[in-house]
């Protein structure tokens, strides 16, 4: 069964910083992977999809690499700011997964402070 | 294009009551699917359906109904709610072909059952 685990599960950071999330996944055969936003309360948002084949993609601030080999993936956030607070969760789409289904991180809490 | 909705937003259940969350896309998805998400555990798949008249189960179906009668539509049924199935529940969309997959998310529905 594909485990995905996310690192840290919170993190704290002034504004302005750049930061790192990571996420790493025990089945290196996926499709795609994709990273959410959820904020409290509320559903999620999907910020970047990487595709097997690809290395990276960039949203604005946001820039989410892929090692499909080693089973990791990172996403990038530059120039931190307080609106980026939220939790940001990792999911991975496997090449067997039955009907599409998503197999998530537990996610990581981030807190910018001004 | 209002993307994947979900009623009701909160709803309070007894013991043993059922009820039905309905799930509603506007994006000709063929792909839906069920998750929830508790504390500590990430979102885990329910059910999903690939198509009107396909549903399949997911990691955790015991205690939950689906079924697809158009491509638009997807309800989730408690059959005898149970404390246990208190948690926030997603349902969420994409196409089934082509080289995207990218899934969209509604809002959720935070069930209590008491």
């Amino acid at each position: 069964k594909q485990e995905v685990t996310q690192i840290p599960a919170a993190l704290s950071v002034p504004e302005g910083e750049n930061l790192v999330l990571n996420c790493s996944f025990t089945d290196s055969a996926i499709y795609n992977l994709q990273w959410f936003r959820q904020d409290p309360g509320k559903g999620l948002t999907s910020l970047l999809l990487i595709q097997s084949s690809q290395r990276e993609q960039t949203s604005g601030r946001l820039n989410a690499s892929l090692d499909k080999s080693s089973g990791r993936s990172t996403l990038y956030i530059a120039a931190s700011q307080p609106g980026d607070s939220a939790t940001y969760l990792c999911a991975v789409k496997g090449e067997s997964n039955s009907g599409y289904a998503l197999n998530f991180g537990k996610g990581t809490s981030l807190l910018v402070t001004p | 294009n209002a993307g994947v909705t979900q009623t009701p937003k909160f709803q309070v259940l007894k013991t043993g009551q059922s009820m039905t969350l309905q799930c509603a896309q506007d994006m000709n998805h063929e792909y839906m699917s069920w998750y929830r998400q508790d504390p500590g555990m990430g979102l885990r798949l329910i059910h999903y359906s690939v198509g009107a008249g396909i549903t399949d189960q997911g990691e955790v179906p015991n205690g939950y109904n689906v079924s697809r009668s158009t491509t638009e539509d997807f309800p989730l049924r408690l059959l005898s709610a149970a404390p246990s199935q208190t948690s926030v529940y997603f349902c969420a969309s994409s196409y089934a072909q082509g080289a995207s997959y990218e899934q969209y998310f509604g809002p959720g529905t935070r069930l209590t059952v008491t």
